[in-house]
């Protein structure tokens, strides 16, 4: 089983719209959660982490933490097209931190 | 000082020759990681610093060997590399066990 697991996309979300994004853990033991955005070239920049259950909101951004289900998603609300980037979920796999394949998210203008 | 500063930025190299990557954060954190990425492919792990000790080495070929002289370097020394190494080479560093923050990355071309 894959310690990490996001849609890879690309998904394709409407300028002003709510872009979505989910990632699933198979480690029971996580204890903090972090999205990361890449664009292309550039090196991943953390936009977001969680620790605890429930929402955490930073601007335009929200993440959504349900340990029991082992799940973490990121809301972008009022989608702009410097959103238009891969968005990265890494999960814990014994001490270290693996990466997903990530999402690609396109916001149409 | 809040950042991850790599060196150099681009890098070109035939398969003899012998270079060095530079990483240096000045946070204080503890954790020194190297990462390979290719195009379109997520961060694949190559080595973990903790305390500045080698906790993590994910079997990654001898033609590659880090190093980590103090607490705020980090080095990957390249020999002998092959075509199919090039790809973008980032380093980051944490507190042991939390968020990681990335340098901006070497893009290395081997010819």
């Amino acid at each position: 089983q894959k310690e990490v697991e996001q849609n890879s996309g690309p998904l394709s979300v409407p300028e002003g719209a709510i872009a979505s994004l989910n990632c699933t853990y198979s480690d029971r033991g996580s204890q903090s959660f972090f999205w990361y955005r890449q664009y292309s070239g550039k090196s991943p920049e953390l936009i977001m982490f969680i620790y605890s259950n429930g929402d955490k909101e930073d601007g335009r951004f929200t993440a959504q933490l349900n340990k029991a289900s082992q799940y973490v998603s990121l809301l972008i609300r009022d989608s702009q097209p410097s959103d238009s980037a891969t968005y990265l979920c890494p999960g814990p796999k014994d001490d270290k931190i693996i990466f997903g394949k990530g999402t690609r998210l396109h916001i149409l203008p | 000082d809040t950042e991850v500063t790599q060196t150099p930025k681009h890098l070109v190299m035939g398969m003899t020759n012998k270079k060095s990557l530079k990483c240096e954060q000045h946070m204080g954190h503890r954790a020194m990681y190297w990462y390979k990425q290719k195009a379109k492919k997520p961060p694949e792990l190559m080595f973990v610093y903790s305390y500045e000790k080698l906790s993590i080495n994910e079997s990654v070929p001898s033609r590659f060997s880090p190093e980590c002289p103090n607490s705020s370097l980090l080095n990957l020394h390249l020999h002998a590399l092959q075509p199919e190494d090039s790809a973008l080479y980032l380093c980051a560093s944490s507190q042991v066990g939390v968020e990681q923050f990335f340098g901006p990355g070497t893009r290395l071309t081997v010819l």
